[in-house]
């Protein structure tokens, strides 16, 4: 079993509709969580950090944690064609400085 | 401020070859790591290391070796290059581990 699972996609999204990402993680301690998106041919750039349970909205952008289920969600409102891209959920690991990622989630926004 | 900054961006090897790619941050953090990105897949670590000094294996270290020179750099080897190790390698590095990753830009290998 991988330390950071996510649903490889592609997931189509009509464009104004909310895209929906998810993320499962097995350490029980990890503490911080991150959603990464990564254009194609570039490097990660960092969309939402979370570090407690419960909702963090920035924007069109809100991440959920819930460390009893062990997920994380990305929520993307009134999604865009600029928001295709592909999503990497990352998890900081309570053993040491270990952040693991997940195989990314493919986000196409149909117009 | 340049940031994260790995070399070189580009490199073919023939099997059996080896090389080093380097990788250097300007923003005096602690914690640096290595990871691959096969196509279509997600990032995979190979090594990291939580501070000057130390260095630990992650998901991924067969055919690797690392070295935290200093504070600033972290480099990683490939001893003797496979097909298998044809990838994307990023650099990056974090201050605290709570705190968002600094990627570089990805060096390209091809090894044939």
């Amino acid at each position: 079993q991988k330390e950071v699972e996510q649903n490889s996609g592609p997931l189509s999204v009509p464009e104004g509709a909310i895209a929906s990402l998810n993320c499962t993680y097995s350490d029980r301690v990890s503490q911080s969580f991150f959603w990464y998106r990564q254009y194609s041919g570039k490097s990660p750039e960092l969309i939402m950090s979370i570090y407690s349970n419960g909702d963090k909205e920035d924007g069109r952008f809100t991440a959920q944690l819930n460390k009893a289920s062990q997920y994380v969600s990305l929520l993307i409102r009134d999604s865009q064609p600029s928001d295709s891209a592909t999503y990497l959920c990352a998890v900081t690991y309570s053993s040491a400085s270990k952040i693991i990622f997940g195989s990314g989630t493919r986000l196409s926004i149909r117009p | 401020n340049a940031g994260v900054t790995q070399t070189p961006k580009f490199q073919v090897l023939k099997t059996g070859q080896s090389m080093t790619l380097q990788c250097a941050q300007d923003m005096n953090h602690n914690s640096m790591y290595w990871y691959r990105q096969d196509p279509g897949m997600g990032l995979r670590l190979i090594y990291y290391s939580a501070s000057e000094g130390t260095t630990d294996k992650g998901e991924v270290p067969n055919g690797y070796n690392v070295s935290r020179l200093n504070k600033r750099e972290f480099s990683l080897r490939l001893e003797s290059a496979a097909p298998s190790q044809t990838s994307v390698y990023f650099c990056a590095s974090v201050n605290k581990k709570e705190t968002p990753l600094h990627f570089g830009n990805g060096t390209r290998l091809t090894v044939t």
